[in-house]
């Protein structure tokens, strides 16, 4: 099983919502990462977690909030969004936080509208 | 501030010739370089990668070149099939230790169309 799996695939959500973006994996990874990709734009690193532990915040503002609950799993908490919010958010697992981030295995996306 | 560039936003190659992307860099802490190959409405694919110890890697149809003295590195598909046509990123990530470490940053990304 080499598969990152994010739900939903699709969300639209006001700005006055609260919902949360889900990944999953099952290949013993314990390095996960957030990125956000805006159209015609490279994927940007959001936030890295290593064993279970957040490592890494890129000056990401508190209306995302990470969670990770376990080692297979990474949740993006999403509350009072702006319209420019609206991008791909692609989740993706390494084999090891503590070394480089080689070989990341990424996740389909959740495409988020924010009206 | 990009620190990696892909400057060719597209490439059009026929099948069966060599396609050839390109992707240059300005942070000297980058010790670890990647491919993702990407189809629309998909995650970006691991291609390929290179370490700064090496100068080439080569897998199957794809070979990836590093030229460190010029922060350049670039990536090799021979022959090039109609299957590869998709978005192409090079990233880079620095060495361990550093605050940035576990850390992808990516190129803007070319769009390889190869042709039957």
């Amino acid at each position: 099983d080499t598969e990152v799996t994010q739900t939903p695939k699709h969300l639209v959500m006001g700005m006055t919502n609260k919902k949360s973006l889900k990944c999953e994996q099952h290949m013993g990874h314990r390095a996960m990462y957030w990125y956000k990709q805006k159209a015609k734009k490279p994927p940007e690193l959001m936030f890295v977690y290593s064993y279970e532990k957040l490592s890494i915040n890129e000056s990401v503002p508190s209306r995302f909030s990470p969670e990770c609950p376990n080692s297979s799993l990474l949740n993006l908490h999403l509350h009072a969004l702006q319209p420019e919010d609206s991008a791909l958010y692609l989740c993706a697992s390494s084999q090891e936080g503590r070394l480089p981030n080689t070989e990341a295995f990424f996740g389909q996306g959740t495409r988020l509208t924010v009206v | 501030d990009q620190q990696v560039k892909q400057n060719s936003p597209s490439l059009s190659v026929q099948e069966g010739r060599i396609s050839i992307l390109n992707c240059d860099y300005t942070n000297s802490m980058f010790d670890y370089f990647l491919w993702y190959k990407k189809y629309p409405a998909e995650g970006p694919t691991f291609l390929i990668s290179i370490s700064s110890i090496k100068d080439k890697n080569e897998d199957g149809r794809f070979t990836v070149f590093l030229n460190k003295s010029a922060k350049h590195l670039s990536l090799h598909i021979v022959p090039s099939q109609p299957g590869d046509s998709a978005v192409y990123f090079c990233a880079a990530t620095p060495r361990a230790g550093g605050t940035s470490y576990g850390k992808l940053t990516f190129g803007q990304g070319t769009i390889l169309t190869v042709h039957p």
